[in-house]
């Protein structure tokens, strides 16, 4: 178990608002990564990160910023919801595997725009 | 860039049929494959990974998995399929020495009847 832990689990905020998602992890991964997940369109990679202030965006990048000022947590900031922003957030980490890199993924963040 | 095509959206099969899972990438150079699951109210968790040797490789309760580089292809198997099978199944690839980012198919939701 690599330790993720997200929070909230479950938010519903208005359109506008600026909205904060945490991802913890608990065993120093390097690699951390944030996907949203939305019926017919699998998983979207937005942001990632590679080390402390080391981040670079995915493909679904727009609205969206994150920080990582520590190796254990890393944030996702909605600035200015809006309703198509609504949708199943993951964090993941990347660890080794016999060679391979596999995501290890968090419980997800259900996050309501309304 | 990489990306991932599953075949089919939703498949309904009865137990003890046999399932196969389309999945074909697009990426000119070396690649990791996998096949995660996601049970309902669960996140998602790996399956099965292909990194290099036998183009055939074994998972978790009984899922196979075949690369065929020819066909850029990575199809899921299982001879005989339960109940608690149910759940929705992507393929993922990632390029190799890419920090571990993940492009995902869109997803297939496996519906098992009893």
């Amino acid at each position: 178990d690599a330790g993720i832990t997200q929070s909230p689990r479950h938010k519903v905020t208005e359109t506008g608002t600026p909205v904060t998602l945490r991802c913890h992890q608990t065993e120093n991964h390097r690699y951390m990564y944030w996907y949203r997940q939305d019926p017919g369109h699998g998983l979207r990679l937005i942001h990632y990160s590679y080390g402390v202030k080391d981040t670079d965006k995915g493909e679904v990048s727009d609205g969206y910023s994150v920080s990582r000022s520590k190796t254990e947590d890393f944030l996702l900031t909605l600035e200015s919801a809006t309703s198509s922003q609504t949708s199943v957030y993951f964090c993941a980490i990347s660890e080794s595997k016999a060679g391979a890199n596999v995501l290890t993924f968090g419980a997800g963040s259900r996050l309501t725009v309304l | 860039a990489q990306s991932v095509s599953q075949h089919n959206h939703h498949v309904i099969l009865s137990e003890a049929a046999s399932l196969e899972l389309g999945c074909n990438y697009s990426y000119g150079g070396t690649v990791n494959l996998f096949w995660y699951v996601q049970y309902p109210g669960q996140h998602l968790q790996l399956l099965l990974k292909y990194f290099s040797g036998d183009p055939l490789v074994k998972g978790i309760k009984g899922f196979e998995a075949e690369f065929i580089k020819s066909k850029f292809s990575f199809n899921l198997r299982k001879p005989s399929v339960q109940w608690s099978d149910t759940a929705e199944y992507f393929c993922a690839v990632n390029a190799r020495n890419n920090a571990g980012k993940s492009t995902f198919g869109d997803g297939t939701t496996l519906t098992v009847k009893p």
